[in-house]
């Protein structure tokens, strides 16, 4: 079984240029979730969706991140313009329905993004 | 609120040497506990989990005792091998707030020969 892909898993870009990263979940996974890590950190939040709706976005910069799932598959999350502190890796998880007691997420290999 | 702390790092043991690395948590439920591992330039991959209260959870040596008494979740290894050098990771979700996961800030582990 396929486990969560990204893409891509590289990128350099110049501060104030738009980019865009994709993920498509494990299969029959309702729950996606995208995170930020920082160097040396641990992985923080920031967007849920169950399905195709976004249930937590609490710690999503809106002013300048978007994310959409449309179908309630794939997920794709958009930073515009880009700036120097979002040189992070973004992280794509999954899990089966968020409800359940003890589930567990699976993640994707990151997408490395350095903003110069 | 919900939080994980962990020891930190970094730690470096020679090889066979016994590991423990320490996570305790804050938790307003009944917490689901986790340990993931992150090798360089990979995403995190689950480690172990336990459920509930008393529950050990085990893989490849790894153990880690879900005490809620002391609201621990310490992991553990015997014999620790050059490739287990990684960056470990605890975390905690809880099913009150829909099964938000929180992380710590990673421990990282280095295994000399």
């Amino acid at each position: 079984e396929a486990g969560v892909v990204q893409s891509p898993r590289y990128k350099i870009i110049e501060k104030k240029q738009p980019v865009a990263f994709w993920c498509n979940p494990i299969s029959g996974h309702n729950t996606l979730y995208w995170y930020r890590q920082n160097l040396g950190q641990g992985p923080e939040l920031l967007i849920r969706y169950e399905n195709e709706e976004a249930v937590d976005d609490s710690q999503l910069p809106k002013d300048r991140f978007s994310a959409e799932r449309l179908k309630g598959v794939d997920s794709t999350l958009k930073i515009q313009p880009a700036e120097l502190g979002d040189s992070a890796v973004y992280l794509c998880a999954s899990s089966t329905r968020g409800r359940l007691s003890g589930n567990t997420i699976y993640f994707g290999e990151g997408s490395w993004l350095t903003v110069v | 609120g919900n939080s994980v702390t962990q020891m930190e790092g970094p730690v470096t043991l020679s090889e066979e040497a016994f590991l423990t690395i320490n996570c305790t948590y804050t938790a307003t439920g009944y917490p689901s506990l986790f340990w993931y591992v992150q090798y360089p330039g990979e995403g995190l991959q689950l480690l172990l989990k336990a459920t509930k209260a008393d529950d050990k959870g085990s893989n490849k040596g790894f153990e880690a005792t879900y005490r809620k008494e002391t609201t621990s979740f310490h992991l553990e290894k015997g014999s620790v091998q050059v490739s287990d050098s990684a960056v470990y990771f605890c975390a905690l979700s809880d099913r009150d707030t829909g099964n938000q996961f929180y992380f710590g800030t990673g421990t990282s582990l280095t295994v000399i020969p």
